[in-house]
């Protein structure tokens, strides 16, 4: 079975703070990608990687930036948390033209 | 108009009924199409996958593709309240294998 792992369940963090998210999925997926979801507004791709040190940007990318070092790994960074960045963040993974599978996902909250 | 269309809901249905959810795609180049199901709080899970025309049954589930007409429905037999989620439907286009296009779901609730 595939495994995504995302390093919280839930996280705090105020205004301005630099937040990290990871990922890490098992299955040697080339494809890794982080969503947003908030009620009403569906799924919506923040950024998405397809090889190590490749990124491209998803429909939302502002206010984010991404890493991929390694290819199991793909991290989530709001460089200065906002408000409105608080949200369901949830990482998948895939290989070519296959479905996605996701982690548990992150409540994180900016206060 | 959208990529790929839901009807929002929410649909309600008895237990023990047939469920039918629909999902319309704009690009008639896509080949691959995927339903999840969302528990309120939870990530999405896939529960099914279909690439070539007509049915494809997994138990009580079974997803019906036509890409003439551009739609993909998912069809839940004998429907129970544990059924009860947002059902997401998800399409990889033609220009782009890597990602999906999402549907903003369905909301089905089971009534005992």
């Amino acid at each position: 079975d595939v495994k995504v792992t995302q390093s919280s369940r839930y996280l705090v963090k105020r205004t301005g703070e630099k937040v990290f998210l990871e990922c890490v999925q098992d299955m040697d997926h080339e494809n890794m990608f982080w969503y947003r979801q908030d009620p009403g507004l569906g799924l919506r791709l923040i950024y998405f990687s397809y090889d190590v040190k490749m990124k491209e940007k998803g429909d939302i990318p502002e206010g984010y930036s991404v890493s991929r070092e390694k290819k199991e790994r793909f991290s989530l960074i709001l460089e200065s948390a906002s408000t409105n960045q608080t949200s369901m963040y949830l990482c998948a993974s895939s290989t070519v033209n296959q479905p996605q599978h996701f982690g548990d996902g992150t409540r994180l909250s900016i206060l | 108009q959208k990529e790929v269309e839901q009807n929002s809901g929410p649909l309600s249905v008895p237990e023990g009924a047939i469920a039918s959810l629909n999902c319309t795609y704009s690009d008639r180049g896509s080949q691959s199409f995927f339903w999840y199901r969302q528990y309120s709080g939870k990530s999405p899970e896939l529960i099914m996958s279909i690439y070539s025309n007509g049915d494809k049954e997994d138990g009580r589930f079974t997803a019906q593709l036509n890409k003439a007409s551009q739609y993909v429905s998912l069809l839940i037999r004998d429907s129970q309240p544990s059924d009860s989620a947002t059902y997401l439907c998800a399409v990889i286009n033609a220009g782009n294998n890597r990602k999906l296009i999402w549907g903003l779901g369905t909301s089905l609730g089971v009534n005992p």
